[in-house]
């Protein structure tokens, strides 16, 4: 069964601090890989996707992921957080074309940036 | 700007009462997803239909939770009776899956339903 891992629960950083963010995948066949972003009293937003292509993947607000295949990792990473990044951070991953396209999400990591 | 609409925001109930949460897709998706969201158990996946047939609620407890579409432009979760265990917000979410091809199955989230059940 497909499963997510992110292993940072709770990121605390100061402003202008780069941000990586930890997510793992277990699926031996092609996925589609995402990180979704839920602000404070919000639903969750995508920030980016990978589907196919370049495994650098740039998406809203600055943040970029890169899939590395061989090591089943999808980390997300911006160069200089803002306080406005303060949010619970969601990896996710699906399989296409298979029988079930529901996402199956990681546990999520809290990050608090302090101004 | 479509956008996924949930109703209502916010329920406060008491302990035994029937809860109805709705939600309307986005028009044109034809994938619903319910999900649970608390401190504790964090994101949980509750039911999800496929043009409007339910495929997955195994993580549904099923001798109170219950979920439809009685159409394409409207899924229901219903809570009967409600326990204050049931205290979460509730998100569904649409997106498109066109099965066997790459690509796609983003979903997007509605605003959720606060459910606080006394």
């Amino acid at each position: 069964a497909q499963s997510v891992s992110q292993h940072n629960h709770h990121v605390i950083l100061s402003e202008a601090a780069s941000l990586e963010l930890g997510c793992n995948y277990s699926y031996g066949g092609t996925v589609n890989l995402f990180w979704y972003v839920q602000y404070p009293g919000q639903h969750l937003q995508l920030l980016l996707k990978y589907f196919s292509g370049d495994p650098l993947v740039k998406g809203i607000k600055g943040f970029e992921a890169e899939f590395i295949k061989s090591k089943f990792s999808f980390n997300l990473r911006k160069p200089s957080v803002q306080w406005s990044d303060t949010a619970e951070y969601f990896c996710a991953v699906n399989a296409p074309g298979g029988a079930t396209n529901k996402l199956i999400f990681g546990t999520g990591t809290l990050l608090a940036v302090q101004p | 700007d479509a956008r996924v609409t949930q109703t209502p925001r916010h329920k406060v109930t008491e302990m035994g009462q029937e809860v109805t949460m709705r939600c309307q897709p986005i028009l044109g998706h034809n994938t619903v997803f319910w999900y649970r969201q608390t401190m504790m158990q964090g994101l949980e996946l509750l039911a999800y239909f496929r043009n409007r047939a339910p495929l997955d609620d195994s993580g549904m407890p099923k001798d109170r939770f219950s979920a439809e579409m009685p159409d394409a432009t409207l899924a229901t979760l219903k809570i009967q009776p409600s326990e204050p265990r049931d205290s979460a917000v509730y998100f569904c979410a649409s997106g498109f899956s066109n099965r066997g091809l790459a690509g796609g199955d983003e979903q997007f989230f509605g605003p959720g339903t606060r459910l606080t059940v006394l």
